[in-house]
């Protein structure tokens, strides 16, 4: 399977617990995104990289949370003294960015299954 | 997504067609697009519309744009109960890389 894996598929935790999810884009993809989606809601933004730099963080994204690529392939996201609030499915996503050079296309972000947190 | 809204459910029968509707807010959107999801499985691209554009059709499916109401449908025809899904209206902002998502609409689709 070449789509975008994230692991685990579920983590159940405490209050107060640290955790760690991985993402692992599609391989010849350059931009990895974080997503929260919460029960009912669509996905909201949390941040986005560009090879290992991260280029956007959305106000979502409290001190509390930490995401990074180091060697610009995979991602984690942590979460430290997690919250009740926390409890949400986490979402990544890859695309392509193509140089500035070309035209534009409409950027499809290839999203994995999730990793669904709960807090407890 | 405050900023993009839907409908939250659609019942239609198998063979008619559905139409879900979208509203967003920002005039600098340059794509829209229409994903779907079903239970375990990740979000699914299904179709986009550039903003300069009014309509776009692939196979079943039917973007309409009216950029003057900021408003965004998918008509899908022949609609089957493999359909049934949650579907998410999103758009992507000028100078932006991130999704802004609508809260979905359920679709069920009754045989």
């Amino acid at each position: 399977d070449t789509g975008v894996s994230q692991d685990p598929r579920h983590k159940i935790t405490k209050r107060g617990q640290n955790v760690t999810f991985r993402c692992d884009p599609i391989s010849e993809h350059n931009r990895l995104y974080w997503y929260r989606q919460t029960l009912g809601q669509g996905p909201e933004f949390l941040t986005y990289f560009q090879n290992e730099a991260q280029l956007e963080k959305s106000r979502l994204l409290s001190d509390r949370f930490s995401a990074e690529r180091p060697k610009g392939s995979f991602s984690t996201l942590e979460i430290q003294r997690t919250e009740q609030g926390d409890s949400a499915m986490y979402l990544c996503a890859s695309s392509l960015a193509l140089p500035e050079t070309l035209p534009q296309t409409y950027n499809e972000q290839f999203f994995g299954p999730g990793t669904r947190l709960t807090v407890l | 997504g405050e900023d993009v809204e839907q409908s939250l459910f659609l019942s239609v029968r198998e063979g008619d067609s559905s139409v879900i509707n979208c509203t967003y807010t920002d005039s600098s959107s340059t794509y829209l697009y229409w994903y779907k999801q079903e239970p375990g499985a990740g979000l699914q691209l299904l179709t986009y519309i550039f903003s300069n554009m009014d309509m776009k059709q692939d196979q079943r499916l039917t973007v309409l744009l009216n950029k003057k109401d900021k408003h965004l449908s998918l008509r899908i025809a022949d609609t089957q109960t493999g359909d049934s899904a949650i579907y998410f209206c999103a758009e992507r902002r000028t100078g932006r890389r991130a999704l802004t998502f609508g809260s979905g609409t359920r679709l069920q689709v009754q045989p």
